[in-house]
């Protein structure tokens, strides 16, 4: 049963023009949420996160937004460049917990010349 | 400051054999993960450690993994004896504080072929 849905495998933006990717969860204890990105052969590296008090958080080219009633959050990048091709990982933590990721399938962003 | 390294990079074994990947952290932090990624699937969590004790455990798919963090710095994780299905990339990751939330840094994975 995924917790976190990634629902488009991959995604295909021309450079310069705004990314949105996407990320639906289904349990509300997650209050902590974050974007990871992955070159191939590489670990997934952190990008940006949330917290559940937020709707927005903002670093540089990316932002983040959470829906909490509608338990989505999207992320967008703007302007879009070529170096931004790859693997997307949304992911939420229940951080009253243990801490453990909890990740989506990932989404391919393609940057197109 | 080094990333949160893993040995080997690589490993191809067959069925039956026994496979042990290792992890660095980055120094200083006591928070110490394993997660996994079967192909095609999302990256899963397999265990916990705060320094040389094991916090949550949940994640281990059976008892034919045994992960362990003597001493608290370094973690190896063993597959005995290892299975077609245990096939994939496993990600060790770090973070500093053991109270409240902190970003959790991956290291580059060992992807591990069982044949």
């Amino acid at each position: 049963d995924q917790q976190v849905k990634q629902n488009s495998p991959s995604l295909s933006v021309q450079e310069g023009r705004i990314s949105i990717l996407n990320c639906d969860y289904t349990n509300s204890m997650f209050d902590y949420f974050l974007w990871y990105k992955k070159y191939p052969a590489e670990g997934p590296t952190f990008l940006i996160s949330i917290s559940s008090i937020k709707d927005k958080n903002e670093d540089g080219r990316f932002t983040v937004f959470l829906n909490k009633s509608a338990k989505h959050l999207s992320l967008h990048i703007v302007p879009s460049q070529p170096g931004d091709s790859a693997v997307y990982f949304c992911a939420a933590s229940a951080t009253g917990g243990d801490d453990k990721i909890i990740f989506g399938k990932g989404t391919r962003l393609h940057i197109l010349p | 400051e080094a990333g949160v390294t893993q040995f080997p990079s690589h490993s191809v074994i067959e069925k039956g054999q026994t496979v042990t990947l290792r992890c660095d952290p980055i120094s200083g932090h006591d928070n110490l993960y394993w997660y996994r990624r079967v192909m095609g699937k999302e990256i899963k969590f397999l265990l916990h450690f705060v320094k040389e004790s094991k916090q949550d455990e949940s994640g281990m798919p059976n008892n034919r993994f045994l992960a362990e963090r003597t001493g608290g710095t370094y973690s190896t994780l063993k597959v005995q004896p290892a299975e077609l299905e245990d096939s994939g990339v496993y990600f060790c990751a770090s973070s500093r504080q053991t109270s409240g939330w902190d970003t959790q840094y991956f290291g580059p994975g060992t992807r591990l072929t069982v044949l």
